[in-house]
């Protein structure tokens, strides 16, 4: 079964300090990962998204993610975070078997303290 | 449109009431999705569309959730004899079906509180 585990509920750091938001999943074969932010009252927005080719990927706002095969992990880095990245992270592992399927993580709430 | 857009953006609604919940895809998605989050908590998936058949409802909690789309568009999720445990963010997103890892975008939510 294909699933995403994302560790931590919460994560603090201090605003210009690196954050790391961690992803780990399980599938068979090649994955498919995304990442997502959900800031308050608001739908899931779009980050980055990793499908073949460099294992750093870079997306929206400074955000990137490194795809780690033989970890099987997919955490997303910023190198100095700002008060205004503090939201709600989700990962999403889509199924290689079954096209359609998205699995989302439980999500991890990052606090970016001034 | 632009983006993926829901209506009412708010509801309440009296315990054993039916709501409707409206989702527009962005133009040209013909995969959707219906997901469900409750305060501060995980996404839930409900159902998936490809054009207007649902191949993949097993999410729906219970026979009092049903959901249609019409036209390979527009799509309602309707809720009958409303619960208190209903109350969450329904959140819909869409998606091509063209593209290998294409993603899903989603819209703002639409927040039910049942009381």
């Amino acid at each position: 079964a294909q699933s995403v585990a994302q560790p931590e509920d919460q994560v603090n750091v201090a605003e210009g300090n690196p954050l790391t938001v961690k992803c780990t999943y399980s599938v068979s074969g090649n994955p498919y990962l995304f990442w997502y932010v959900q800031y308050p009252n608001r739908g899931l927005q779009f980050l980055l998204k990793y499908i073949t080719g460099d294992n750093l990927v870079k997306g929206s706002y400074g955000f990137e993610a490194e795809f780690n095969k033989s970890q099987t992990s997919f955490h997303l880095k910023k190198p100095s975070a700002l008060v205004s990245d503090s939201a709600l992270y989700f990962c999403a592992v889509r199924d290689r078997d079954n096209f359609n399927k998205f699995y989302f993580g439980s999500g991890t709430k990052l606090n970016v303290k001034p | 449109g632009a983006g993926v857009s829901q209506s009412p953006s708010n509801k309440v609604t009296e315990k054993g009431k039916d709501v409707e919940l409206r989702c527009d895809p962005i133009s040209g998605h013909t995969a959707l999705y219906w997901y469900r989050q409750s305060l501060g908590q995980g996404l839930e998936f409900l159902i998936y569309f490809q054009g207007n058949s649902a191949p993949d409802k097993s999410g729906l909690p219970s026979d009092r959730f049903s959901a249609e789309r019409t036209g390979g568009s527009v799509s309602t999720l309707t809720i009958q004899r409303t619960q208190q445990e209903d109350s969450a963010v329904y959140l819909c997103a869409s998606r091509p079906s063209w593209g290998a890892g294409n993603t899903i975008y989603f819209g703002e939510g639409s927040w039910l509180t049942v009381v």
